[in-house]
C-alpha cells in the first residue's frame, strides 16, 4: 500500500536549498503528515511533522499543499550532512510505515 | 535525554544460537517499536507494545522471534534459533503516542545482527 510516492532519489548542490517532494493523494482529514530522515548507518531521525499549515523548525521547513495531496520538505541551505535517505509519511491513527524514501545526495 | 539506548551495537552469532537484543525506551514514552531494516525490504515493523502490553506482532516474520517487555524501562527482541537470513539491522523506536501521527518516533541506533 504506496501511501505516499516520492523520487527515488535527488541531488543538490551544497549551500543551495532543496526541496523535496512527497505526494500523498489519499490522504484523509486527520493524517499528519511526518519526515524523518536516516543518515548512513544511523536510526531513522525526526525531521518535522504538520497537519495542514506550513511548519518550520531549525531542522527544516515544511510547506502543504492547500488539498493536502502533497507536501514538499525544504532544507534552506543544504549541507554535506544533510545528505540522507529522506522518507515522507502519513499517518493518523496507525503506526508509522516507512517507504523506501528519496535518497539525497548533495554534491560539494 | 539519553535517547533510546539499544545494545549491543553489533552482533556476530552462528546459525542455531540464539540472540537478544535490548532496548531501553525514553522515559515517558508509553509505546515502544522494533523494527527491522533490510537492503531487500527496506525498514519493516516487527512488532509494537503500549504501556509493556504487546498490540500488534503482525509483523513478526515467524515462531523463532519473540519480544517481551517486562517493565517501562526495557525491551527484549530474542530470535531463537538464528539463521543467516535473520541478518539485519534491527533499531527500536519509543514515542509518547502508539500511533506517532502527533508526537513522532525516537529511534536508538540499531543493533547489526550478522549470523553465519
Amino acid at each position: 500500500d504506496a501511501k505516499t510516492t516520492q523520487p527515488n532519489s535527488m541531488e543538490s548542490n551544497e549551500e543551495e536549498p532543496v526541496h523535496l517532494p512527497c505526494n500523498h493523494s489519499t490522504i484523509s482529514g486527520t493524517d499528519y503528515i511526518h519526515w524523518y530522515r536516516q543518515l548512513p548507518s544511523q536510526g531513522p531521525e525526526y525531521v518535522i511533522h504538520g497537519l495542514t499549515s506550513n511548519v518550520n523548525n531549525r531542522m527544516a521547513s515544511l510547506a502543504i499543499a492547500e488539498d493536502r495531496k502533497s507536501s514538499t520538505l525544504i532544507l534552506h541551505r543544504a549541507t554535506l550532512r544533510d545528505a540522507a535517505v529522506y522518507y515522507c509519511i502519513r499517518t493518523g491513527d496507525e503506526k508509522l510505515t516507512f517507504g523506501t524514501g528519496t535518497r539525497l545526495t548533495i554534491i560539494p | 535525554d539519553a535517547g533510546v539506548i539499544q545494545s549491543p551495537r553489533h552482533e556476530v552469532t552462528e546459525m542455531g544460537q540464539e540472540v537478544t537484543l535490548r532496548c531501553k525506551p525514553i522515559s515517558g514514552h508509553n509505546s515502544l517499536f522494533w523494527y527491522r531494516q533490510t537492503m531487500m525490504r527496506g525498514l519493516e515493523l516487527l512488532i509494537y507494545f503500549n504501556n509493556n502490553v504487546p498490540i500488534d506482532d503482525s509483523g513478526m516474520p515467524e515462531d523463532r522471534f519473540s519480544a517481551k517487555m517486562p517493565n517501562a524501562s526495557f525491551s527484549t527482541l530474542k530470535i531463537q534459533p538464528s539463521e543467516p537470513r535473520d541478518s539485519a539491522v534491527y533499531f527500536c523506536a519509543s514515542s509518547r503516542s502508539r500511533t506517532g501521527g502527533f508526537y513522532g518516533y525516537t529511534f536508538g541506533s540499531g543493533t547489526r545482527l550478522t549470523v553465519v
